[in-house]
């Protein structure tokens, strides 16, 4: 696509339930980044995929984060048993190689609200 | 660790006003430094970008130069305008490193 596409836009929880959020990435961008940011915050990294492997997951807070790439594209962030605390946007970004040669592009990203 | 400090906002400032937003970065090495920008609704961007001492990144009359000796990558313009309200986010990233440290950005109010 011409852009990287996120969904949901907003999605609204309840402390304990198990969520799911998805990221696009532009076609041919073999690298795909996760980050969080919470309210008043710069954002933070979460998790770095090369292809299909995860490259770097050392942002992820605690394993109740689990982020897929299976086929190279589409990504999917796992929030099990969220917490209150999980509430933030939730970004995605994509570049052709590793972030320190290649422009990221980042998507509007998915706010998450746990109640 | 890593990190980076802005000036917090939020800056307001009238039409063609001079705009500095100040930032400054701690890094055990010599990163990349970048300034992004976040448009109401929009996802964020990359403004401007200088990968070594005394480069000069620029971008839409925005302007900031790396300067090691203080550690600073200040971002200036010389007459804002409306369309400038924003969030900016200074950032760095370590060479050969793939993730890039944000500092808490700045929210910029133009008044026409």
């Amino acid at each position: 696509g011409a852009g990287v596409s996120q969904t949901p836009s907003n999605k609204v929880t309840e402390k304990g339930k198990y969520v799911e959020l998805r990221c696009d990435p532009i076609s041919g961008h073999t690298a795909l980044y996760w980050y969080r940011q919470s309210l008043g915050q710069g954002p933070e990294f979460l998790i770095y995929f090369q292809g299909t492997g995860a490259a770097d997951d050392s942002g992820l807070p605690n394993d109740r984060f689990f982020a897929v790439r299976p086929e190279g594209s589409v990504s999917t962030l796992k929030i099990q048993r969220t917490e209150r605390g999980d509430s933030a946007v939730y970004l995605c970004a994509s570049s052709l190689g590793y972030s320190g040669a290649n422009v990221l592009t980042f998507g509007a990203g998915s706010r998450l609200t746990v109640l | 660790g890593d990190s980076v400090t802005q000036m917090e906002g939020p800056v307001t400032l009238s039409e063609e006003a001079f705009l500095t937003i100040n930032c400054t970065y701690t890094a055990t090495g010599y990163p990349s430094l970048f300034w992004y920008v976040q448009y109401p609704g929009e996802g964020l961007q990359l403004l401007l970008k200088a990968t070594k001492a005394d480069d000069k990144g620029s971008n839409k009359g925005f302007e900031a130069t790396y300067r090691k000796e203080t550690t600073s990558f200040h971002l200036e313009k010389g007459s804002v305008q409306v369309s400038d309200s924003a969030v900016y986010f200074c950032a760095l990233i370590m060479n050969r490193d793939d993730k890039i440290i944000f500092g808490k950005g700045t929210r910029l109010h133009i008044l026409p």
